[in-house]
């Protein structure tokens, strides 16, 4: 069974400065998709970031960039000039290549960011 | 922006009780999902549904739990004889197609006392 493990309970950043948030995960399949969601305390689910897996090259939007090292089995985000607005609690997820065109998250415990002016 | 919307906010029920837990995807959306969050742990997958019919369902989905999308518009999840630790907070998330983007709703808080 696939698992995700999310190491950092907790981060704190600096209103503009940089931060990384690990997760690792495991699985024997080769096709598969990486996701970061984004829970602020409103505790909507908001996707930040997704990486397919049979693409080599690092996803990025805006802000937010992955470092994804496929024979590692690691998919780090990394959040630039962070703002107040970041604060959340961060959950790495994992989905297997769909069979038959649906199918589930799988989510690491989370990691909270609290971003300081 | 069209969204995934979901009703109650917070349930409160009694121990045995039934809930009904009431979710509207959006609109154009095939595939449909529930999760569940307890306080400070992992969300969680409960079910997934297609075409009428639940794809796959997770251990936690047992036999007091069902789904279904009554009018083609709802998408609802029913607890019968309701436990304590389905205190939750219960997630219905929807999605346009293979592996696009799973929109969640803000989230039903069932507390079962």
């Amino acid at each position: 069974a696939q698992t995700v493990t999310q190491s950092q309970p907790e981060m704190s950043v600096q209103e503009a400065e940089t931060v990384t948030l690990s997760c690792t995960y495991d699985t024997s399949e080769s096709n598969y998709y990486l996701f970061w969601y984004k829970q602020p305390p409103s505790r909507q689910m908001i996707l930040v970031i997704r990486q397919e897996a049979y693409k080599q090259q690092n996803a990025t939007e805006n802000r937010f960039s992955v470092n994804f090292q496929k024979a590692a089995k690691s998919f780090s985000l990394k959040i630039s000039d962070s703002q107040l607005g970041d604060t959340a609690m961060y959950f790495c997820a994992f989905m297997n290549q769909p069979s038959g065109g649906y199918n589930k998250l799988i989510f690491g415990a989370g990691t909270r960011l609290a971003v300081h002016p | 922006e069209p969204e995934v919307t979901q009703t109650p906010s917070h349930q409160v029920t009694q121990m045995g009780q039934e809930v009904i837990l009431r979710c509207v995807p959006i609109s154009n959306h095939l595939y449909f999902y529930w999760y569940r969050q307890i306080l400070g742990q992992k969300v969680e997958f409960l079910v997934s549904f297609y075409n009428n019919e639940i794809s796959e369902k997770s251990e936690i989905f047992d036999d007091r739990f069902s789904v279904e999308r009554p009018d083609g518009s709802n998408f609802t999840l029913k607890i019968r004889s309701t436990k304590l630790e389905d205190s939750a907070m219960y997630f219905c998330a929807s999605e346009a197609g293979v592996v696009d983007e799973q929109f969640f709703g803000p989230g039903t808080r069932l507390t079962v006392l």
